[in-house]
């Protein structure tokens, strides 16, 4: 069974330092990647995405993320973090041709900023 | 101008008892999702709709149902609500089936069951 494993439920980071949100997943077919994030008590709202072609990808609020295929990881990344990035980021898969219509999401990571 | 609502945001209600929560969209999207949100499990998947009346199973669907006879609506009920459904709920919607936009998703409700 497809899973998506989010390496680490907290990142502790100092504003203005640069940060790496870790995400696995398991699978052997294509599959679209993507990361959400979830303000307090907010729902959730699309980071960015892979779907194909190049594998770095450029979201919102200055984040990216590369799609290593070798390594099944969608690791999201961002130079300079500001107090305004914490939240909950979750990642997610889905196969490219899977026929259902399901996501399968990691577990979260909270990502603190420290002043 | 928010394209999709839940309401209602919070709610408390008693063991044994029916709850209803609604999902109202403005986008006409035909995909609609409901997902429950619990520390450590990430979100998992209830019930979805593909179209009205269409509707199926998830990965977390026994004690809830679903209907959806209006595009715009989707309700998620829980025939009789338990304590292990102590959750906060959330609804998505899509324009496509392979969700490569992405889903938009409500502001959630939280659900207390006592």
């Amino acid at each position: 069974a497809q899973s998506v494993t989010q390496l680490d439920s907290q990142v502790p980071v100092f504003e203005e330092a640069p940060v790496e949100l870790r995400c696995n997943y398991s699978s052997s077919v294509s599959v679209y990647l993507f990361w959400y994030v979830q303000y307090p008590n907010q729902g959730l709202q699309l980071l960015l995405k892979y779907l194909s072609g190049s594998t770095l990808v450029k979201g919102i609020n200055g984040f990216e993320a590369e799609f290593n295929k070798s390594q099944t990881s969608f690791h999201l990344r961002k130079p300079s973090v500001h107090i305004s990035d914490t939240a909950e980021y979750f990642c997610a898969v889905r196969g490219a041709r899977w026929s259902n219509y399901q996501l399968i999401w990691g577990a979260g990571t909270k990502l603190i900023i420290k002043p | 101008d928010a394209g999709i609502t839940q309401s209602p945001r919070h709610k408390v209600t008693e063991t044994g008892t029916p709850v209803t929560l609604r999902c109202h969209q403005t986008e006409n999207h035909r995909y609609m999702y409901w997902y429950r949100q619990d520390p450590g499990h990430g979100l998992r998947l209830i019930h979805y709709s593909y179209g009205v009346k269409d509707t199926d199973k998830g990965e977390v669907s026994d004690g809830y149902s679903v209907s959806r006879s209006k595009t715009e609506d989707f309700l998620l009920t829980l025939e009789s609500a338990t304590s292990s459904q102590t959750s906060v709920y959330f609804c998505a919607i899509s324009e496509s089936v392979e969700g490569d936009r992405g889903y938009t998703f409500g502001s959630g409700t939280r659900l207390t069951v006592v």
